[in-house]
């Protein structure tokens, strides 16, 4: 089965710096990886995800990398602002299989 | 916007009771998932759902049953609730190949 980690479960950034936050996932045939953000009293949120087909997508300030060589996600915040401040969580997936969370990523962004 | 909610915010519970967790969603979606999220453990997946009437066992699924009567609904029962179920659930949904969308969650209590 799929298992998601190698994170850093906590990342201190200075606000407009960027931020990068990292994941791994164990199965090669996992082939849909997405991005959460989860704020205190909420549910996680859909940031942004990637099909194993591409190695790169981006969004609005966010970029999602993904090396399927060294099985390695990474979510890239551009700029990063004080309401970044959260948990981030990656999973990834297969086509009928659901989804594997990491443990997670605890971002603060400091004034 | 796809609408996941769940019956309660927080619910406190005896050992011993029968718990049920309800979630709704409102986008039609095929598949709906049962989470929970404990600090250090991320979410793991309890029980989920491809159509009504079915289910699937996650990785978690002891001490937990489901119930999906109507696409729009599935029931997450504690058959007799311990303290070690005390826990953030969240439920989610998605149509196929698609990002999943959360509720907010219900923090669980059993003392």
């Amino acid at each position: 089965g799929e298992s998601v980690g190698l994170h850093l479960p906590t990342l201190s950034v200075q606000e407009g710096d960027n931020s990068i936050i990292n994941c791994a996932y164990s199965n090669s045939a996992s082939d849909y990886f997405i991005w959460y953000k989860q704020e205190s009293g909420k549910g996680p949120q859909f940031i942004i995800d990637i099909r194993s087909n591409m190695d790169k997508r981006q969004g609005q300030r966010v970029t999602v990398l993904l090396n399927k060589t060294v099985k390695h996600l990474s979510l890239q915040i551009a700029a990063t602002q004080p309401g970044d401040s959260a948990v981030y969580f990656c999973a990834a997936g297969g086509r009928n299989t659901p989804l594997v969370f990491g443990k997670g990523t605890r971002l603060s962004v400091i004034a | 916007d796809v609408k996941v909610t769940q019956s309660s915010r927080y619910l406190v519970k005896r050992t011993g009771e029968k718990v049920f967790l309800e979630c709704v969603q409102d986008m039609d979606h095929e598949n709906m998932f049962w989470y929970r999220q404990d600090p250090g453990l991320g979410l793991r997946l309890i029980y989920f759902s491809y159509d009504v009437k079915m289910k699937e066992k996650g990785d978690i699924p002891e001490g937990y049953s489901v119930s999906r009567e109507k696409k729009e609904r599935f029931s997450l029962i504690l058959e007799s609730a311990s303290t070690n179920q005390t826990s953030m659930y969240l439920c989610a949904s998605n149509g196929n190949g698609e990002a999943l969308h959360f509720g907010n969650g219900t923090r669980l209590t059993v003392t």
